[in-house]
């Protein structure tokens, strides 16, 4: 159980191009969803937290234009990335939290972005 | 948010127990301490969780002591499978939402 997915596990575009990836939780519903961005041989970095039905809440440093997050139900949220530029090549993971007193966050295989 | 230290780098032999050493001096009263795993380009996999104490689960050990300022995580046995990067995490709620802020994590490798 508690199963995350995420589409596509890669993607190349061209630079200037939106994409858009999309984070799904399985098997349960998720309250909150977590995006995070992973440069080579670097950890994670948070990038925003969205509450389903709600704006998402950036961290700081992070273009709430640039990176446009939505989470219309329980289980899907998108991360879109607005005119993609080269820089903005790296590795996106989601996670998914259950609601509730639970505190374990789980990840999606994530997606590797790659600009041209 | 409490930060987390951790050694950058171990290495050991397969068969090996390791332990996995996490400093979190700031760690607040509600803040579990959970640790993941992570292979290169995937996602962070769930390891194991605790408060306080020492947790078991089929994988892993926790050791927290009763001051909480650090814990530790205990694999058994060791293999080359085990190669990766581990990170200790804690978190608590702020403004409703519990989220965790990554470290460096401890790069893992396992020599046969």
């Amino acid at each position: 159980g508690a199963v995350v997915s995420q589409h596509p596990s890669w993607v190349i575009c061209k630079s200037g191009t939106s994409v858009k990836i999309e984070c799904r939780s399985l098997d349960f519903q998720a309250t909150t969803m977590f995006w995070y961005r992973q440069f080579p041989k670097q950890s994670l970095m948070l990038m925003a937290t969205s509450n389903e039905g709600s704006k998402a809440t950036y961290e700081q440093g992070v273009e709430k234009d640039k990176f446009l997050i939505n989470h219309a139900s329980l289980t899907l949220s998108t991360l879109t990335v607005t005119s993609a530029h080269p820089e903005d090549s790296s590795f996106y993971i989601c996670s998914a939290r259950i609601g509730g007193g639970v505190y374990e966050q789980y990840f999606g295989p994530g997606t590797r972005l790659t600009v041209t | 948010l409490a930060k987390t230290t951790q050694p950058i780098s171990m290495d050991s032999y397969e068969g090996q127990e390791v332990n996995i050493t996490c400093s979190h001096n700031n760690i607040a009263t509600n803040d579990y301490i959970t640790w993941y795993q992570q292979f290169p380009s995937q996602g962070p996999r769930f390891i194991i969780q605790g408060y306080k104490t020492k947790v078991t689960n089929e994988v892993a050990s926790l050791f927290i002591p009763a001051d909480r300022k650090s814990s530790t995580l205990s694999l058994p046995r060791v293999s080359l499978s085990d190669t990766a990067v581990y990170y200790c995490l804690v978190g608590a709620s702020t403004s409703g939402t519990y989220k965790y802020i990554f470290g460096t994590g401890t790069r893992l490798k396992v020599l046969a």
